[in-house]
């Protein structure tokens, strides 16, 4: 099994600029996160999902969308990049039944 | 809402010495408790957790217990090693989102 996967790894762009993220989990989880982590901060949720076709706020979902149109995938989208959203971003998965979240490796996001 | 405190790093030790890593938290009702690390680099990974009051996690020769009384799950190692050098992160688990929040990180660095 990859566990929690995450594409791209690194990616630079300019204000203004769109991007996706994509994350894949191949554990057959219910619930999925997206997170941000920011240096002295630790990670602050995004948005979250608790199934295919649902998508909800997590603290920090200004600026960012998502979606969960297939059960082992879940998009970050950012449509109008700004400074302020350069930062790791984590994605995590966990089942419906155990209280152990697995992230992926993280993708560093620099906005210009 | 749920939020968790972890002492302030920089933490630098030398090799073999005792460590400790203050963490309380704030939450409703008795959340599953975590501490992940994270190597320069990498993402993040679990380290131990414990389920409920009184349970005691341990993981690669760390430790931490669950203090219902204290609201406290401190991490501790006997003797650490410069391998030990990274990012511990403090987490509960909301019971409803079942999602993660965070304590801001403490950095460990261990010297020769």
């Amino acid at each position: 099994n990859a566990g929690v996967t995450q594409t791209p790894k690194f990616r630079v762009l300019k204000t203004g600029q769109s991007m996706t993220l994509l994350c894949a989990q191949d554990m057959n989880h219910e619930y999925m996160y997206w997170y941000r982590q920011d240096p002295g901060m630790g990670l602050r949720l995004i948005h979250y999902s608790v199934g295919e076709g649902t998508t909800a706020k997590g603290e920090v979902p200004d600026g960012y969308n998502v979606s969960r149109l297939k059960k082992q995938n879940f998009l970050l989208g950012l449509e109008s990049a700004a400074p302020s959203q350069t930062s790791v971003y984590f994605c995590a998965s966990i089942a419906g039944v155990g209280d152990t979240q697995y992230f992926g490796p993280g993708t560093r996001l620099t906005v210009l | 809402g749920n939020s968790v405190t972890q002492m302030e790093g920089p933490v630098t030790l030398s090799e073999e010495a005792f460590l400790t890593i203050n963490c309380t938290y704030t939450a409703t009702g008795y959340p599953s408790l975590f501490w992940y690390v994270q190597y320069p680099g990498e993402g993040l990974q679990l380290l131990l957790k414990a389920t409920k009051a009184d349970d005691k996690g341990s993981n690669k020769g760390f430790e931490a217990t669950y203090r219902k009384e204290t609201t406290s799950f401190h991490l501790e190692k006997g003797s650490v090693q410069v391998s030990d050098s990274a990012v511990y992160f403090c987490a509960l688990l909301d019971t409803g989102r079942r999602a993660l929040t965070f304590g801001s990180g403490t950095r460990l660095q261990v010297q020769p």
